[in-house]
């Protein structure tokens, strides 16, 4: 079965670096777009970046352009999230998809980043 | 602050037909198709219906849904305790982003 699994958040301070993933299995991975969604607690959803599936094209959301990338293993079905400059309004559950284009058929379980002094 | 816009709440008894609303412009729903999720406390979302009106396998069909113009909408008929939860659409953007709703909160009384 298609599972999502996402590991790599914590706490930090404002301005630290982090790098998200999300190792895939039950697919083949290097067919799908993937997917990063982030969650603030207690709010809605809010995408964050799309990549395709040889990684060739990305999409980032206004929020996080200059600040955070995407990137993807296809060879270690694994999805990375690198988040640069991080601020406190980034604190987040953030939830690695399979899609694109808003249809995003299997989610991983979060992972909470919190950015805080 | 989302650019499709849900109430924030509703509410129904079960058995009753709820339905929650999206309403978006001509540069997202306008011309891409809705999706919404459905989300549990605690829990990851969960695709509920794709391409404006269709259902993933093991979505009842108690779910649906409907677009028309720059407007969606999700209707739940035969509402059960088990539907409470929060609903959010999701359609492309042609400014090459995903746009979600603020999401809905549905009460069974």
């Amino acid at each position: 079965q298609v599972q999502l699994v996402e590991s790599g958040g914590g706490s930090l301070k404002p301005g630290g670096s982090l790098r998200l993933s999300c190792a895939a299995s039950g697919f083949r991975f290097s067919d799908y777009y993937m997917s990063w969604i982030r969650q603030a607690p207690g709010k809605g959803l809010e995408w964050v970046s799309c990549i395709s599936s040889r990684g060739s094209t990305i999409f980032l959301a206004d929020s996080v352009k200059g600040r955070f990338n995407v990137s993807r293993d296809n060879s270690k079905k694994s999805l990375y999230l690198h988040m640069d400059s991080l601020r406190a309004d980034d604190t987040a559950f953030y939830y690695c998809a399979r899609g694109s284009r808003a249809y995003f058929d299997y989610w991983g379980q979060g992972s909470l980043v919190t950015v805080s002094s | 602050q989302s650019v499709l816009t849900q109430p924030p709440s509703a509410s129904g008894t079960p058995g009753q037909r709820v339905t929650i609303s999206c309403s978006g412009s001509s540069s997202n729903i306008g011309s891409n198709v809705v999706n919404w999720y459905q989300q549990f406390p605690g829990t990851a979302p969960k695709l509920l219906i794709y391409n404006n009106n269709e259902r993933p396998s093991g979505v009842p069909d108690r779910f649906s849904g409907s677009k028309s113009g720059t407007s969606a909408s999700l209707a739940i008929s035969g509402l059960q305790s088990a539907d409470e939860a929060d609903y959010f659409c999701a359609a492309w953007n042609d400014s090459l982003n995903v746009l979600f709703g603020g999401g809905t909160k549905l009460t069974v009384l």
